[in-house]
């Protein structure tokens, strides 16, 4: 099935430095999410995007919407312990019509040193 | 609010038993799924619901059946379990599918191995 091409696949950095992950494809999405899920969870939405350019942020976590409308990123600030997890971005393709369909990144995997 | 609630969180099956997966959401959204999780694959969309009363083919149906039981409920059956089902379930639902401004929330998950 289609995927997203995320990256990096997994981090490993210290408290307190920022991260930045992002998400390209050769599909154009009208709508990108950004899901954070912890071990033995599902995933929980951290961000939603609706508009080519939009930067929406949701406390240390800031994510855009590319002009292309290809690509989206997620930057957290100041990483915190609490921060570990798998980051998963999706995008809404549009096939046309009534048809659409969520398309998943493979993950990002996000591991916070105290 | 529970928002998307799916049981069992667990289950063991044996190869050719028959399970339900069962789902419900008290958000009032029109739109269900049903997505299946597997180490190095994300998440892959089994069957959904655009709206009560209709059911669509995802991207890896075979072996599943689904039923939308009315506006909250969404199951999942699997009418004769395969080891290759072994894998992490999660139930999904959003407002409306495939429009701008649509969001999807997930539920916990249901761990299922086929043995």
């Amino acid at each position: 099935g289609q995927q997203l091409n995320q990256s990096p696949q997994s981090m490993f950095i210290q408290e307190g430095e920022d991260v930045s992950m992002n998400c390209t494809s050769s599909s154009i999405f009208n709508t990108w999410l950004w899901y954070k899920q912890d071990p033995g969870e599902g995933p929980v939405l951290l961000i939603a995007l609706y508009k080519a350019g939009e930067l929406t942020s949701n406390g240390r976590l800031t994510a855009q919407f590319g002009i292309t409308r290809k690509d989206s990123f997620l930057n957290i600030s100041a990483s915190i312990p609490s921060d570990v997890g798998i980051y998963f971005c999706a995008g809404l393709l549009n096939y046309g019509g009534a048809t659409n369909k969520l398309i998943f990144g493979t993950g990002t995997l996000l591991a916070v040193q105290p | 609010n529970a928002g998307v609630t799916q049981t069992p969180k667990f289950q063991v099956l044996k190869t050719g038993q028959s399970m339900t997966l069962q789902c419900a959401q008290d958000m009032n959204h029109n739109s269900m799924y049903w997505y299946r999780q597997d180490p190095g694959m994300g998440l892959r969309l089994i069957y959904y619901s655009a709206s009560e009363g209709t059911t669509d083919k995802g991207e890896v149906p075979n072996g599943y059946n689904v039923s939308r039981l009315n506006k909250r409920e969404f199951s999942l059956r699997l009418e004769s379990a395969a080891p290759s089902q072994t894998s992490v379930y999660f139930c999904a639902s959003s407002v409306r599918q495939g429009m701008n401004g649509n969001t999807i929330y997930f539920g916990e998950g249901s761990w299922l191995t086929v043995v």
